[in-house]
């Protein structure tokens, strides 16, 4: 069985402040990562995603993540905000197999403030 | 632009109407999804077809009906719907490891009246 917790529904920073959005994972196996982000009125686009390797993972617009098997952690940053960032994100975990059943966490809203 | 399609965008529909929602990606992706989203809630999973067969049926009620004609097209067939059902619906794609990551159309608003 996986799960996901994202802590916190809604963060607020100010534009050019650190961005931290958490989540913790529960999975029996060692499982395969994802952040998503998902602006109004659109789908889910792919942020960055942690398979094997290399524990810290980069992604698009700035974003990276740092896989912590001791900390069962998967916490989302960057270094400064921008007013584009405001949207909805969601941590992700799946396990192998010849597709996923992907995990969803509840999703954190970010919100940025001028 | 996203890689995956969906059609159509707005969906208004009585209870008693039968409509298809439509996907479609060209990424040779041989794992296709359904999912439901409603409002400030992550996406539920609904169905997963694999290499064009169902893999998964999340228990959901038969007055939706999936198909995969091909590796790439998957419909989403409704007939009979309830207001609860109201939300977006969401497409998806992917290889078929577990490592690799879903792609999501922009998605179907439907709104049962």
């Amino acid at each position: 069985a996986q799960s996901v917790t994202q802590l916190g529904s809604h963060v607020s920073v100010s534009e050019g402040a650190l961005v931290l959005l958490r989540c913790n994972y529960s999975s029996s196996v060692p499982p395969y990562l994802f952040w998503y982000v998902q602006y109004p009125n659109q789908g889910l686009q792919l942020l960055l995603k942690y398979t094997t390797g290399a524990t810290l993972v980069k992604g698009i617009n700035g974003f990276e993540a740092e896989f912590k098997k001791s900390e069962t952690s998967f916490h989302l940053t960057k270094p400064s905000a921008h007013m584009s960032d405001a949207a909805e994100y969601f941590c992700a975990v799946s396990l192998s197999g010849g597709y996923q059943k992907v995990t969803f966490g509840t999703g954190t809203k970010l919100q940025v403030i001028p | 632009d996203t890689e995956v399609t969906q059609t159509p965008k707005h969906l208004v529909m009585g209870m008693t109407n039968k409509k298809s929602l439509k996907c479609e990606q060209h990424m040779g992706h041989r794992a296709m999804y359904w999912y439901k989203q409603k409002a400030k809630k992550p996406p539920e999973l609904m169905f997963v077809y694999s290499y064009e067969k169902l893999s998964i049926n999340e228990s959901v009620p038969s007055r939706f009906s999936p198909e995969c004609p091909n590796s790439s097209l998957l419909n989403l067939h409704l007939h009979a719907l309830q207001p609860e059902d109201s939300a977006l619906y969401l497409c998806a794609s992917s290889q078929s490891q577990g490592n690799q990551p879903q792609h999501f159309g922009d998605g179907t608003r439907l709104s049962i009246l």
